[in-house]
């Protein structure tokens, strides 16, 4: 079954320290996955997209099949990246339709 | 666009009284998707809709979940009778074929049930 797994639910830093966002995925195709972000008050948005390959307000994430990571990373944290991310995988599923899973998320909080 | 636009926003309803959540998506957007957001369990996809047919409602919980979607601008998610353990935020999104994945979200929809 695809499953989407983010190991830690709490992930504290300080401003200007590397962080790293934990992503793992069980799916037996070629998978598309995505990183979104839910700031504080606003909606869950779309963070970055493995296919392309973008690094988007610093962060950045590579795909390792091998692993079957998707890990998100960024060198400096900043305050304002504190907020809610989701790590999800797109496939094809019954009908021929794409759907999106979601891991459980992990709160990001950069401490000044 | 004004995106996707749930309501309400909030709502409070003691145990047993029925409940509908709304939903507009995006114009032009073909797929349309139920989400439940808690503390516990995360992001579940509940129920999604493809060209306003229901494609999967393999993760609505029980017989007192359903969900419509009569046309191709609006969907509800009722829940009848409702219980505490439905508080949750409920999420509508929608995509269309060429947005290569990509959901678009509204703001959700509050559930405290007493």
């Amino acid at each position: 079954a695809q499953r989407v797994t983010q190991p830690e639910k709490l992930l504290s830093v300080f401003k200007g320290a590397p962080v790293e966002l934990k992503c793992n995925y069980s799916y037996s195709g070629s998978p598309e996955l995505f990183w979104y972000v839910q700031y504080s008050r606003q909606r869950l948005q779309l963070l970055l997209r493995h296919i392309s390959r973008e690094s988007i307000k610093g962060f950045t994430a590579d795909l390792n099949k091998g692993e079957t990571s998707f890990h998100l990373k960024k060198p400096f944290a900043q305050e304002e990246d504190s907020a809610m991310y989701y790590c999800a995988l797109s496939f094809l599923a019954q009908g021929g339709s794409e759907k999106l899973v979601f891991g459980k998320g992990t709160k990001l909080t950069v401490n000044p | 666009d004004a995106g996707v636009i749930q309501s309400p926003r909030h709502e409070v309803t003691e145990m047993g009284q029925e409940v509908t959540l709304r939903c507009k998506p995006i114009s032009g957007h073909n797929s349309l998707f139920w989400y439940r957001q808690t503390m516990m369990r995360g992001l579940e996809l509940l129920i999604y809709f493809n060209n306003n047919v229901p494609i999967d409602d393999s993760g609505m919980p029980e017989d007192r979940f359903s969900a419509k979607m009569p046309n191709a601008s609006f969907s509800t998610l009722k829940i009848q009778p409702s219980e505490p353990r439905d508080s949750a935020v409920y999420f509508c999104a929608s995509s269309s074929w060429d947005s290569t994945g990509e959901l678009f979200f509204g703001e959700g929809s509050r559930l405290t049930v007493l």
